[in-house]
């Protein structure tokens, strides 16, 4: 029961790296979601996949950028890494928009 | 605009001491009303969906409920077992996205 699958669990990067985060589920889901968690903000939608094909921005998208590969993967991407985007990257994915949503574990991320 | 408030921030229990956790809400066409378990280094763990007022839904010592402008997660002769942060999310009309609260932290001692 794998669920939703992130790679890599945790990483650290200087200010101006790049780096690809990576989600898989197996639930043969259409929607996919890409969140940011931080203290005292709550989750915030980074991207969204409502189905394979398509992406559109949700409340914080400024410095990333999102790809879904096939129905299964949906990668985010940090071009130009910043400190502000130190945060725990938590990938979903949804039957629907507006149904429950099923979460990997996190990719802990901090930029020096 | 919609927004969810979830009250308190951090709730502290004795093992056997019910409570209950409250989540306000407003938003454009409630689509759902989501509440999930995060525990430390782990994503949310989904546990509920209500759909309109008057709804019920139990799992374990877990009960939660809606009205119109708030549900509420009652947590019934709590365990240590059960500590952990409480979040709840809004399916908004609007966007058909969630939107989530900033959770409350329950902590269970023994």
């Amino acid at each position: 029961n794998a669920g939703v699958t992130q790679t890599p669990k945790f990483q650290v990067l200087k200010t101006g790296q790049s780096m690809t985060l990576q989600c898989a589920q197996d639930m043969n889901h259409n929607s996919m979601y890409w969140y940011r968690q931080d203290p005292g903000m709550g989750l915030r939608l980074i991207y969204y996949s409502a189905s394979e094909g398509t992406t559109d921005k949700g409340e914080v998208p400024n410095g990333y950028n999102v790809s879904r590969l096939n129905k299964r993967e949906f990668s985010l991407r940090l071009e130009s890494a910043a400190p502000s985007q130190t945060s725990v990257y938590f990938c979903a994915s949804s039957s629907l928009d507006a149904q429950p949503q099923h979460f990997g574990d996190g990719t802990r991320l901090s930029i020096l | 605009e919609d927004q969810v408030t979830q009250s308190p921030e951090a709730l502290r229990l004795q093992e056997g001491e019910s409570s209950s956790l409250n989540c306000s809400y407003t938003v454009s066409g409630l689509r759902g009303l989501f509440w999930y378990r995060q525990d430390p280094g782990k994503g949310p763990e989904f546990l509920f969906t209500l759909y309109s007022a008057g709804e019920e839904k139990e799992k374990e010592r877990l009960k939660a409920t809606l009205t119109k402008k708030e549900s509420f997660l009652h947590i019934t002769a709590p365990k240590p077992e059960d500590s952990a942060t409480y979040l709840c999310a809004v399916g908004s009309g609007n966007t058909g996205k969630l939107i989530f609260g900033q959770g409350t932290t329950l902590q269970v001692k023994p």
